[in-house]
């Protein structure tokens, strides 16, 4: 079956500016995660949503938002683009149902942000 | 707060050697581990879990790992690597109570493998 797809794969802004990324999860995942990654701090949680809920949320500024729709599709978005921001971002699906074991992930390739 | 540590940032072995990376994570509770490995160009995939019973876990391509609650921690070994081998490693802990993908992950350990 099909992977998780993120698009963009690459994506080049400006500081200021806002950017949206997309994530399409595993056919029948219903929870999708989202990560940064970078050299200095390696991989960070960002969010994670289920059913169309945040259900979790890790340590970023609210410039950082998400949402997922009613087919499980993610897209996260970053306002006001800071240098920092430049990054390897990362969506992960999983079926992570309640009452289970915390499942296993499946990321996708990442879109790779660059801010200038 | 959740942390994970991981001592080596890069790692080179030739063929045929033993591989042990070290992973150490902080965490009060009852958690669940993972190591993951991102080949070069491909995105990341799950290398094993521990999530109960028998702290000596075996994964895919001949890795294992075992739990050391007394230690915290969660290392990963094979006795002969391979020059496919050569790729990112990364050590996660979430809570065994965490529903979802919350994932605290090491900073990763780069292996390279010389033929």
């Amino acid at each position: 079956k099909a992977g998780v797809t993120q698009t963009p794969r690459y994506l080049i802004k400006t500081r200021g500016q806002q950017v949206t990324l997309s994530c399409s999860p595993i056919s029948g995942h219903r929870s999708v995660s989202w990560y940064q990654q970078t050299p200095g701090q390696g991989l960070q949680f960002l969010f994670e949503y289920f059913s169309e809920t945040q259900r979790n949320k890790g340590n970023f500024p609210g410039r950082f938002s998400g949402r997922q729709f009613s087919n499980s599709r993610s897209e996260m978005n970053v306002s006001t683009l800071e240098l920092g921001d430049s990054a390897l971002y990362l969506c992960a699906s999983s079926l992570a149902l309640p009452g289970l074991e915390p499942g296993e992930l499946f990321f996708g390739e990442g879109s790779r942000l660059t801010v200038l | 707060a959740q942390s994970v540590s991981q001592h080596n940032h890069h790692v080179i072995l030739s063929e045929a050697a033993s591989l042990e990376l070290g992973c150490n994570y902080s965490y009060g509770g009852t958690v669940n581990l993972f190591w993951y490995v991102q080949y070069p160009g491909q995105h990341l995939q799950l290398l094993l879990k521990y999530f109960s019973g028998d702290p000596l876990v075996k994964g895919i391509k001949g890795f294992e790992a075992e739990f050391i609650k007394s230690k915290f921690s969660f290392n990963l070994r094979k006795p002969s690597v391979q020059w496919s081998d050569t790729a990112e490693y990364f050590c996660a802990v979430t809570s065994r109570y965490n529903q979802g993908g919350k994932l605290i992950f090491g900073q990763g350990t780069e292996l390279s493998v010389k033929p």
